[in-house]
């Protein structure tokens, strides 16, 4: 595609349901990262993929996160039992090989709110 | 630790008055410096990627410079539509980025 697709853009979640983010990145992009930015905060790395592997996830806040790209190219970010603390927008970014330091181009993100 | 402070927090200019924006880093191995333009309610724009202390980016008002330990955007004669979050990133060689809070900057007409 165009650019970096993400969906649902606007998800409202009740405390502990689980939910899964999904991030379409640019065709032909190696690398994919998620990230999450919290109101008026810059974004905070939580995980990263080169093609299916996911080579950092230093980032992901506990073990109720959990990140996938089973292909190499869509990926899911699923949080399970949901805390309002996990209210944020996910942001997905992908780049032709984050080795290479090539810029990574975002998506428009998936705003959470959890009630 | 590898941290980004950028400053200042918020920023309103008057339409055509020049300014900077900061970013300071602290990075284990610094692979390069990003900056990106986020509008409200989309996810960042990339504007620059900087490799080493010296050297430049310019593109239309924008001009982005780097040393060992900051890099500065420069905004000259800026216009309303220029107003927007300006983020800064730093990758290290671990592939990891942090990202500072970001300068909210306002241009009057």
């Amino acid at each position: 595609g165009a650019g970096v697709s993400q969906s649902p853009r606007y998800k409202v979640a009740k405390r502990g349901q689980d939910v899964a983010l999904r991030c379409d990145p640019i065709s032909g992009h190696v690398s994919l990262f998620w990230y999450q930015q919290a109101l008026g905060q810059g974004p905070e790395f939580l995980t990263y993929f080169q093609n299916e592997a996911q080579l950092d996830k230093s980032g992901l806040p506990s073990d109720r996160f959990f990140a996938e790209r089973p292909e190499g190219s869509v990926s899911t970010l699923k949080i399970q039992r949901t805390q309002q603390e996990d209210s944020a927008v996910y942001l997905c970014a992908s780049s032709l090989d984050v080795t290479l330091n090539i810029e990574a181009f975002f998506g428009q993100g998936t705003r959470l709110t959890v009630v | 630790e590898d941290q980004v402070t950028q400053s200042p927090e918020a920023l309103r200019l008057q339409e055509g008055e020049s300014s900077s924006l900061n970013c300071s880093y602290t990075v284990s191995g610094l692979r390069g410096l990003f900056w990106y333009r986020q509008d409200p309610g989309k996810g960042p724009e990339f504007l620059f990627t900087l490799y080493s202390a010296g050297e430049e980016k310019e593109k239309e008002r924008l001009k982005a410079t780097l040393t060992k330990k900051e890099s500065f955007l420069h905004i000259t004669a800026p216009k309303p539509e220029d107003s927007a979050t300006y983020l800064c990133a730093v990758q290290n060689t671990g592939n990891q980025f942090y990202f500072g809070t970001g300068t909210s900057l306002t241009v009057i007409p």
